[in-house]
């Protein structure tokens, strides 16, 4: 079956530190691979695009792999703040149809 | 540029009864998706319209519709409210030709349906 699984668990990390969500996916082949970060009570915000023939994309603070062949993205964030907590949540092309995943609760702590 | 805006905000429905939410889109921008964000079920894709045209959908029944007007605003029904049903339902625009997923998405805040 097709599944999209992101961190199964809170993340907290320590402000200054570099925080890295997983997006890991089967049965799926996205031509686009996007990230949403989302605030309580908010829609989410879009942070980054990368496609299939791109193997890393980067934002100021923020990185993104891509990797087709063991099915998954990873997110980064370097030099994390306090402001940086919220939910991030990955997406994935199918098919013209954006398909979300449960998403990670970051945590940074000062 | 104004935001993705929609209305209601709030909204509290009985089981049987019937919801029409609106979304209006950023100013150019064409292509309207929904989804519907529960708890449980994480963020799932309704429907996608772009000019007018429904261009994707999601695996919701048929009491799930929408539609779009020349101006880009859409809305979306839903017929015949179950408890499940209670969610909070997000729209997004993108300004795009590709269809919604090539492309960023600008959700609004979102409208929370609470089914009695």
């Amino acid at each position: 079956s097709q599944k999209i699984e992101q961190n199964s668990e809170a993340l907290n990390i320590q402000e200054g530190k570099t925080a890295t969500l997983t997006c890991n996916y089967t049965n799926y082949s996205p031509a686009y691979l996007q990230w949403y970060r989302q605030d309580p009570g908010r829609g989410p915000v879009f942070l980054l695009l990368i496609r299939e023939n791109e193997k890393e994309k980067r934002k100021e603070r923020l990185k993104v792999t891509f990797d087709t062949t063991l099915k998954q993205s990873l997110f980064h964030i370097t030099a994390s703040q306090p402001a940086d907590s919220a939910t991030y949540l990955c997406a994935l092309d199918q098919g013209g149809k954006l398909i979300f995943g449960q998403g990670t609760e970051l945590s940074v702590k000062p | 540029k104004a935001g993705v805006t929609q209305t209601p905000r709030y909204l509290i429905k009985t089981r049987g009864q019937q919801v029409t939410l609106s979304c209006s889109p950023i100013s150019g921008h064409r292509s309207v998706s929904w989804y519907q964000q529960t708890p449980g079920q994480g963020l799932q894709f309704l429907f996608e319209y772009f000019s007018e045209t429904q261009r994707n959908k999601g695996n919701f029944p048929g009491r799930f519709s929408g539609r779009q007007f020349s101006n880009s605003r859409s809305e979306m029904n839903v017929s015949t409210l179950e408890l499940g049903d209670s969610a909070l339902y997000l729209c997004a625009s993108s300004g795009g030709l590709g269809k919604g997923s090539y492309n960023e998405q600008f959700f609004g805040p979102g409208t929370r349906l609470t089914v009695l």
